[in-house]
């Protein structure tokens, strides 16, 4: 099981968009619509973003977003805000009940 | 609302087993509609899931370290553990203990602990 692949950063001005992708394979992303985003800042555990590709739970913002194209898996943070600014983790499901996390992407804020 | 916590020892010599604790508050461990899992992120890296458990005490591990783990789960005391043996620097993470969606927020962990930095050195 390889880690799934993201860039090693984004950035954008405040209330511009960021989109972070998540390269996976056939075996992963490419073949299960169980893809979740999770939102880490320093020090802090990770936190739930987006599930089942594009789902958000209770009390994430609608600025977050997410989907699917093929083996790449993307987040769309629109309208940035000086909060965002953390690091950002993919996930999907892999078969044979395993699960691959991304390599993960520093988001900046400008 | 669930929450969890970690336990357990902050150092490790080499060699030796890490036993880690995590207690779930707010919410029953035998519920059928969550796994219970450990994932670990090494000093400035990524995360790297280990395995997780079912409340019937079914495991499923990463490959990679699935000949030195060993994951098991006490109902009574609403509690999941991680043992990982003959430990070297490597080793050294914070770990995180996490819930896993099954019947709804589908294979997301929904729910972190804090996290626990253990350091493997003599």
């Amino acid at each position: 099981q390889s880690a799934l692949t993201q860039p090693p950063s984004a950035s954008g001005s405040p209330g511009q968009p960021v989109t972070i992708s998540c390269t996976g394979t056939s075996s992963d992303v490419g073949n299960y619509n169980y893809v979740s985003w999770y939102q880490q800042h320093p020090g802090k555990a990770p936190k739930l973003m987006i599930y089942e590709v594009n789902k958000r739970p209770s009390g994430v913002p609608d600025r977050f977003s997410g989907s699917k194209s093929g083996s790449t898996a993307s987040l769309t943070v629109s309208g940035l805000q000086a909060d965002d600014e953390a690091d950002y983790y993919c996930s999907s499901y892999a078969g044979s009940n395993s699960y691959v996390f991304g390599t993960g992407t520093k988001v900046t804020v400008l | 609302q669930v929450q969890l916590q970690e336990s357990g020892p902050g150092l490790v010599k080499p060699s030796q087993t890490l036993s880690l604790t995590c207690t779930v508050s707010g919410g029953s461990i035998s519920t059928g509609s969550y796994y219970w899992s450990w994932i670990r992120q090494h000093p400035g890296k990524g995360l790297e899931w280990i395995g997780y458990i079912f409340y019937t005490g079914n495991t499923y591990y990463t490959p990679s370290l699935k000949s030195r783990i060993i994951i098991s789960i006490d109902t009574s005391k609403n509690q999941f553990s991680l043992r990982l043996s003959s430990v070297t620097a490597a080793d050294t993470a914070v770990y995180y203990c996490a819930r896993v969606g099954f019947a709804e927020l589908h294979d997301a962990f929904d729910m972190w602990g804090q996290g626990t930095m253990v350091t493997v050195s003599s």
